[in-house]
Order: structure tokens, then sequence, then C-alpha cells
């Protein structure tokens, strides 16, 4: 277990729809991560908050947003779904900030139909 | 752009033998590198880490070599057990458009024959 949690462990929803995806970081890290990891595919980095503000920005697209609360837990929404939205999405946390050693959480299975 | 490539995507190893994962990558900025391992439904775990200034790295039957003038890493296992099953990603970290990111390779699922 590695203290990062994230919910729904599953959804299953339709084209055109909203939804939000939430991430809980290990006690004491300040940095969350969000990935997205399709069919066969790596972990594709899609942006990271840092201390409530964003920090780097990957392959993230419009219809996706992303914020960080003061309690540090992060919230990741896609919107307008379209069925290669399809995929896992892992959150990870660490402490520093710095990108190396990531701790991550078990992922949201997200089914767009 | 793959910065990160894992070529093979499997691997199958008779237990007891050597495991050798391979990734290659193409950015010279790279400065740490990683290698994950995920079982099904569960997020990928750390497994270990070199930095670029190294050229190995061991811990217990698992170890990282780095040759930085070929970019190539490898992820050594001795002897391999039927729980080293699961997939494993590289991961090399380094500034990209500004920040510090980590860049993941596809995978490659490693498959322990008893």
């Amino acid at each position: 277990d590695s203290g990062v949690t994230q919910t729904p462990k599953h959804l299953i929803t339709a084209t055109g729809q909203r939804v939000t995806l939430r991430c809980s970081p290990r006690s004491g890290d300040l940095s969350v991560y969000w990935y997205q990891q399709s069919l066969d595919q790596g972990l594709q980095f899609l942006i990271q908050y840092y201390n409530g503000e964003e920090r780097a920005k990957g392959n993230i697209l419009e219809r996706f947003s992303a914020q960080q609360f003061p309690d540090l837990h992060s919230e990741l929404n896609l919107s307008s779904l379209e069925l290669g939205d399809s995929a896992l999405y892992f959150c990870a946390s660490n402490r520093q900030g710095a990108s190396y050693e990531q701790y991550f959480g078990p992922g949201t299975r997200l089914t767009v139909t | 752009d793959q910065q990160v490539k894992q070529n093979s995507p499997s691997l199958s190893v008779q237990e007891g033998r050597i495991s050798i994962l391979n990734c290659d990558y193409t950015n010279s900025m790279f400065d740490y590198f990683l290698w994950y391992k995920k079982y099904p439904a569960e997020g990928p775990t750390f497994l270990i880490s070199i930095s670029s200034i190294k050229d190995k790295n061991e811990d217990g039957r698992f170890t990282v070599f780095l040759n930085k003038s070929a970019k190539h890493l490898s992820l050594h296992i001795v002897p391999s057990q039927p729980g080293d099953s699961a997939v494993y990603f590289c991961a090399a970290s380094g500034k990209i458009q500004g920040a510090q990111k980590l860049v993941f390779g596809q995978g490659t699922r490693l498959t322990i024959n008893p």
C-alpha cells in the first residue's frame, strides 16, 4: 500500500459527459502528479501540482483540468468525454516535487461508451 | 516523440535464471532513471533508481546498469522468482519544457516460468 488513495476505482460513463477523479496523496507529500495509461501504452504525464499550485504540464487536453486543494487532495476533471479517453488514470505523490521517486495510487479505470 | 523506449513488450524467463530488461532513451538531459514494477489492478511501485553520474546500482536481487554513451539502461533480476512476474516500466527524469518531468517507457511484461 503506497498510501496514495484514488476514487472511484471504476467509472463508466457516456460520450459527452463530465467526470471528476479524486486523489489523496501520502501524508506529508506536497506534490501530486496525474498520469494517463491507455491500452498497451506507457504512462503519459498529464499535470503536476505542488502545494496547491500548478508546477508542470504534460500532454493534457484542453478538455481536462485539475486542481489541488488546501488539504492537498487533488481532482482531475475530464469533460466532453470521447471514446478515446477510456484509460487508466493514475495519481502519484512525493514530498520534494522534484519528480524522482513517486508513489502511485491504484488508479481509476475510466470507460467511455 | 517517444523519448524513452522499451522495445520488448514481453519477456519469458525460467525461475532461478537471470531476467534482463532493457530501456533506451534519446534525451541526453535526463539526469535520473528509475524502474517501476506493476501488478494487475495496482499502481506502479518504485523498484530501483540510478543517478546519471553512476553506472551501476544494486539492491538485493535487482541491479540497474546505465550506459550513458549508448543512452541505454538495463535491469537485471537474479535469481528470478515467480513473484517477479509483472509489468516493468523504465522511467527517466529531466527538465523538459522548463519543468522537471518523469517520462515512462511503454513497459515490458515479464513472466517467470516455474
